[in-house]
């Protein structure tokens, strides 16, 4: 079975510009993540999808990331203007839900951000 | 919502049993405790999940005490591979539409195994 799928693996642009990434989940995982790595950080929950709904974008900088899954199925992360600050490995993780548990999240290698 | 606490890194040795503890003095009632791992250049991997007592697989332990204000995780007789990152997270593994599932990655524990 293959795992989450991420686009492109590494991006350099110049500030300003604008980027995306694409992800692709496991075949029948309804719940998509989008998280934000900074070196020597954990990951930072950026946005949350059940479905086709964000459940959770609360941590998501709206005046220059966007997100969108349609069809509940892949997802892109869009930013734009890139900012300096941007830089970081920014990852996508994607799970079931069964009887109220979330199980474990399964995460993509990650699309590793530089930002010039 | 539950703040974890780790050690910043641990050290040891090929073959011995590692335990990384993880506080979590204020976790809630729906709140579950997950546990993954991190190698450089990668997506965390998901290790162990559980609730309360005593958790295992191939893979690893989770002991939590009855007052679940703390858990360690349990490498049995690690090797090089096992040189990661460890995390710790505490929430409310909600269903559909929950807005009250919030999911935290702490700093981690990164471990370092020596031959």
């Amino acid at each position: 079975e293959a795992g989450v799928v991420q686009s492109p693996r590494y991006k350099i642009i110049e500030k300003k510009q604008p980027v995306a990434f694409w992800c692709n989940p496991i075949s029948g995982h309804n719940t998509l993540y989008w998280y934000r790595q900074n070196l020597g950080q954990g990951p930072e929950l950026l946005i949350r999808y059940e479905n086709e709904e964000a459940v959770d974008d609360s941590q998501l900088p709206k005046d220059r990331f966007s997100a969108e899954r349609l069809k509940g199925v892949d997802s892109t992360l869009k930013i734009q203007p890139a900012e300096l600050g941007d830089s970081a490995v920014y990852l996508c993780a994607s799970s079931s839900v069964f009887g109220g548990v979330s199980y474990e999240q399964y995460f993509g290698p990650g699309t590793r951000l530089t930002v010039t | 919502l539950a703040k974890t606490t780790q050690p910043i890194s641990m050290d040891s040795y090929e073959g011995q049993e590692v335990n990384i503890t993880c506080s979590h003095n204020n976790i809630a009632t729906n709140d579950y405790i997950t546990w993954y791992q991190q190698f450089p250049s990668q997506g965390p991997r998901f290790i162990i999940q559980g609730y309360k007592t005593k958790v295992t697989n191939e893979v690893a332990s989770l002991f939590i005490p009855a007052d679940r204000k703390s858990s360690t995780l349990s490498l049995p007789r690690v090797s090089l591979s096992d040189t990661a990152v460890y995390y710790c997270l505490v929430g409310d593994m909600a269903g559909l539409g929950s807005s009250a599932s919030k999911i935290i990655f702490g700093s981690g524990t990164r471990l370092s195994i020596r031959p």
